[in-house]
């Protein structure tokens, strides 16, 4: 069975620019989280998504969005970039809503020149 | 919200050597997972703890889930050079809302 896949792996942006990133779960599993991995700040929750529907949200300004297709296929975008959006994007999927282990994927490096 | 702490934050090991990394968290579980990633890796699920003082094994690994549902441990034995990477708990709440602790971060020494 295929992983969680991630595209693309690493990004360049420069300030004010908006980027999408793109995460497709392992087949069968219908929830896809995302998280913000920098330095200093660990792991931050972004969000999480079930059939299409966010179902939590981390503390991050509206800037950070996503959304999930009806294949479960995710994704997350930022608006108006930030010098401190630079970070790895990670996307995780798990077979049932708020529950369960998470397979990661192996992330999209995003930095803003 | 929610306060996950995660102790230490590095750990330095001498190879052969036992340590263990410690998870708080301000409120009470559902339950706690434990992710490790290798450098330039991901994290990678190493288990789930459900139960009050509940214990599970991996090998050289024993995690430990508090009584109050609030804490847990990971205690590695004889430290290999493969156990370097940053261990991480993910505490769940009751509400299904998911934090991360900061990691603890091992390097092993020969």
């Amino acid at each position: 069975k295929a992983g969680v896949t991630q595209t693309p792996r690493y990004l360049i942006k420069t300030r004010g620019q908006q980027v999408t990133l793109s995460c497709s779960p392992i087949s069968g599993h219908r929830s896809v989280s995302w998280y913000q991995q920098t330095p200093g700040q660990g792991l931050q929750f972004l969000f999480e998504y079930f059939s299409e529907t966010q179902r939590n949200k981390g503390n991050f300004p509206g800037r950070f969005s996503g959304r999930q297709f009806s294949n479960s296929r995710s994704e997350m975008n930022v608006s108006t970039l930030e010098l401190g959006d630079s970070a790895l994007y990670l996307c995780a999927s798990s077979l049932g809503q708020q529950v369960g282990e998470q397979f990661f994927g192996p992330g999209t490096r995003l930095t803003v020149l | 919200g929610q306060q996950v702490m995660q102790i230490p934050q590095y750990q330095h090991v001498q190879e052969g050597e036992d340590f263990t990394t410690y998870c708080n968290s301000s409120t009470t579980l559902s339950n706690i997972q434990w992710y490790k990633q290798r450098p330039g890796g991901h994290p990678v699920f190493l288990i789930q703890l459900v139960k009050s003082g509940e214990v599970k094994k991996q090998k050289r690994l024993t995690f430990q889930f508090g009584e109050a549902k609030k804490n847990s441990s990971l205690h590695i034995t004889a430290t290999q050079t493969t156990d370097v990477g940053t261990y991480f708990c993910a505490c769940r709440r009751n509400d299904y809302k998911l934090s991360f602790g900061a990691g603890t971060t091992v390097t092993v020494r020969a």
